[in-house]
């Protein structure tokens, strides 16, 4: 079946660091990407939707220039959170489709869990 | 906009069945799905099921919709400790680029 990997599993930081954490389809060609946050107790909450070779489709609310995404290929997307702060902690998961067709042939990356002191 | 919702707990002894409700608003849904999340992971598609459907069964798994009532149902069988996890219900209402509605999760535990 079709794989979806995040790098790294967890991540611990400081206040005002940046952290960028990469999903990879590792055995097909992604050409849409998700970015999903999760906070504790609440459902997932999409984040952006990334095509590769153009700019990522932000959902409303979420700052552009605070999480920058990056879908430079096929297999890979990578999310950045930049100047990061406590309030960033969170579980980032990320999705990859190959084809377009039904929506929920969305493949799941197992998470980055960010801690941010 | 849309909205989903789902019941927050379920607890349930190993052998028995669980149901685990879900309720949405979104008259266009198209497609309904069943995702698990086991703790520290990422969510894995269980099922899905199209709107013009009343029922999906696939081994323990069995999923009905009401489209009329916009509620939707996963009953596991035979609840083994292993399916311990959050069930989150998700909605889509087409196939193509549309991206997913997802509730907010409810948490299955199976006790011994």
């Amino acid at each position: 079946g079709a794989v979806v990997s995040q790098h790294p599993s967890r991540v611990i930081c400081k206040s005002g660091t940046s952290v960028k954490i990469e999903c990879r389809s590792l055995d097909f060609q992604a050409t849409t990407m998700f970015w999903y946050r999760q906070f504790p107790k609440k459902s997932l909450m999409l984040m952006a939707t990334s095509n590769e070779g153009s700019k990522a489709t932000y959902e409303q609310g979420v700052e552009k220039d605070k999480f920058l995404i990056n879908h430079a290929s096929l297999t890979l997307s990578t999310l950045t959170v930049t100047s990061a702060h406590p309030e960033d902690s969170s579980f980032y998961i990320c999705s990859a489709r190959d084809l377009p067709g039904l929506a929920g042939g969305q493949y799941f990356g197992p998470g980055t869990r960010l801690l941010v002191l | 906009g849309e909205d989903v919702e789902q019941s927050l707990f379920l607890s349930v002894r190993e052998g028995d069945s669980s149901v685990i409700n879900c309720t949405y608003t979104d008259s266009s849904s198209t497609y309904l799905y069943w995702y698990k999340q086991e703790p520290g992971a990422g969510l894995q598609l269980l099922t899905y099921i199209f709107s013009n459907m009343d029922m999906k069964q696939d081994q323990r798994l069995t999923v009905l919709l009401n489209k009329k009532d916009k509620h939707l149902s996963l009953r596991i069988a035979d609840t083994q400790t292993g399916d311990s996890a959050i069930y989150f219900c998700a909605e889509s209402p087409s196939s193509g680029y549309s991206t997913l509605t997802f509730g907010k999760g409810t948490m299955l535990l199976v006790s011994p």
